[in-house]
């Protein structure tokens, strides 16, 4: 099983903060790496698929970079709305993985 | 829109059994990769078990022998047959569409207590 560690695992950042949250894998995914939100009594919701790749509807100021085992979400000039739960995803292999969670708390 | 809604979810014994069921709108079930994930109570993400556009069967160490994921195509909707339950089954469980988690239902909740 690949498993995913992300870090922080809490952060307190204040509007206008970027903020950057990293997720580790115990070996290679390539860039089969997707990170969601998950905002208080919700569903999550697909933030950035394959590492890097936007999705349509999401806020441009949420970016991912990283490949094989090392990868980095980015929230540019943090919102209010943007407190929530932040996973990130393998789907390299058959049985899924993901983080154990990042929350992101607004000052 | 595309929309998935679970239910059956409730309160269970340890040892039950329970159905859950997610019915889907604006996309065919069978044509896609769908996907178990739950979450217990304060918690994170957990995926549980899948099923591919052909068929196969895939699932979590924790729920083999206990799970088994269908779907029935004209009722477009994907199941999860629950026994023998733990307490530590006790979570959320959503379903969601592909590989990447793009479509997510809204959750049915499942407690394992006596």
């Amino acid at each position: 099983e690949i498993v995913l560690t992300q870090s922080p695992d809490f952060q307190s950042v204040t509007p206008k903060e970027r903020v950057t949250i990293t997720c580790r894998a115990s070996q290679s995914v390539g860039s089969s790496l997707h990170w969601y939100q998950q905002k208080p009594d919700q569903s999550p919701k697909l933030l950035i698929k394959y590492a890097s790749q936007s999705i349509s509807g999401v806020p441009s100021r949420f970016s991912g970079s990283g490949s094989g085992t090392d990868f980095t979400l980015t929230i540019n000039s943090l919102e209010a709305e943007d407190a929530a739960a932040y996973f990130c995803h393998q789907s390299s292999t058959l049985r899924g993985t993901f983080g154990q969670g990042t929350k992101v708390e607004i000052k | 829109e595309e929309q998935l809604v679970e239910s059956g979810g409730g309160l269970v014994q340890p040892g039950g059994s329970l159905r859950l069921s997610c019915a889907a709108s604006g996309f065919t079930v069978s044509t896609f990769y769908m996907n178990w994930v739950r979450q217990a109570p304060g918690k994170g993400l957990e995926w549980v078990s899948s099923i591919d556009s052909g068929g196969s069967t895939y699932y979590a160490d924790s729920v083999t022998g206990r799970f088994t994921i269908s779907r029935h195509i004209s009722k477009n909707t994907l199941y999860l047959e629950m026994n023998s339950l733990r307490a530590e089954d006790t979570a959320v469980y959503y379903c969601a569409r592909d590989s990447i988690l793009t479509v997510w239902g809204q959750g049915t909740k499942v407690t394992v207590s006596s």
